[in-house]
């Protein structure tokens, strides 16, 4: 069965601290994506890795960095944290390949504040 | 910065048919797809289009028009469950990036 985990369902932080989402999928999928979605936004991408060692930019990367050492985990990282990062952020996964639909598997959600 | 448009809310009613449109503005495209989102749930996939035209599954359906930049969602038997967010989402670039639109909020009412 698919699975993408995602390490904690609530965090809450203060602001300037450093804070790792991490992200671990179970399919061996070369693709792997952070959203953060906030009411009226939908989900906006903030970064995409297509493969280990490897990422793009999405359309909101300031303020925020990623890791891919692993082709299983994908790690976001605020390096300092901002009240304006109190989002829910989410983590998806995605087999490549001709003929595939693209499905993206998502996790559950990391829930952040930041006081 | 996001390119699709599809809209903020609809309303139907139980056994009706309901059609949510998207329109897009992207270059490098490669196809269109629909999640379902309920309140405190993950998004879920629904369908996918690559290719001009309409794709079935069950009570909904899917179409992309490329030349038009449009898409729609129809859903048909409605029902109360059906009541959640749908998105539609692009993938584009030579990555396949995947961006996403605000989201439309269905209400089913009896």
């Amino acid at each position: 069965d698919v699975k993408v985990t995602q390490s904690s369902r609530y965090l809450v932080k203060r602001t300037g601290e450093k804070v790792f989402l991490e992200c671990v999928q179970d399919m061996d999928h070369e693709n792997m994506f952070w959203y953060r979605q906030d009411p009226g936004l939908g989900l906006r991408l903030i970064y995409f890795s297509y493969d280990v060692k490897m990422k793009e930019k999405g359309d909101i990367p300031e303020g925020y960095s990623v890791s891919r050492e692993k082709k299983e985990r994908f790690s976001l990282i605020l390096e300092s944290a901002s009240t304006n990062q109190t989002s829910m952020y989410l983590c998806a996964s995605r087999e490549t390949g001709t003929g595939l639909t693209g499905e993206l598997f998502f996790g559950e959600g990391s829930r952040l504040t930041v006081l | 910065g996001q390119s699709l448009e599809q809209p903020s809310e609809v309303t139907a009613v139980e056994g009706a048919i309901v059609q949510i449109n998207c329109t897009y503005q992207t270059s490098g495209f490669y196809g269109l797809s629909w999640y379902q989102q309920h309140d405190g749930g993950a998004p879920t996939f629904l369908s996918y289009n690559g290719l001009d035209g309409l794709e079935e599954t069950g009570r909904f359906s899917s179409f992309l028009s490329r030349s038009d930049s449009y898409g729609y969602l129809l859903l048909q038997e409605l029902q109360m469950k059906d009541s959640a967010s749908y998105f539609c989402a692009e993938t584009f670039g030579g990555y396949q990036k995947v961006t996403f639109g605000i989201g439309t909020k269905l209400q089913v009412i009896p």
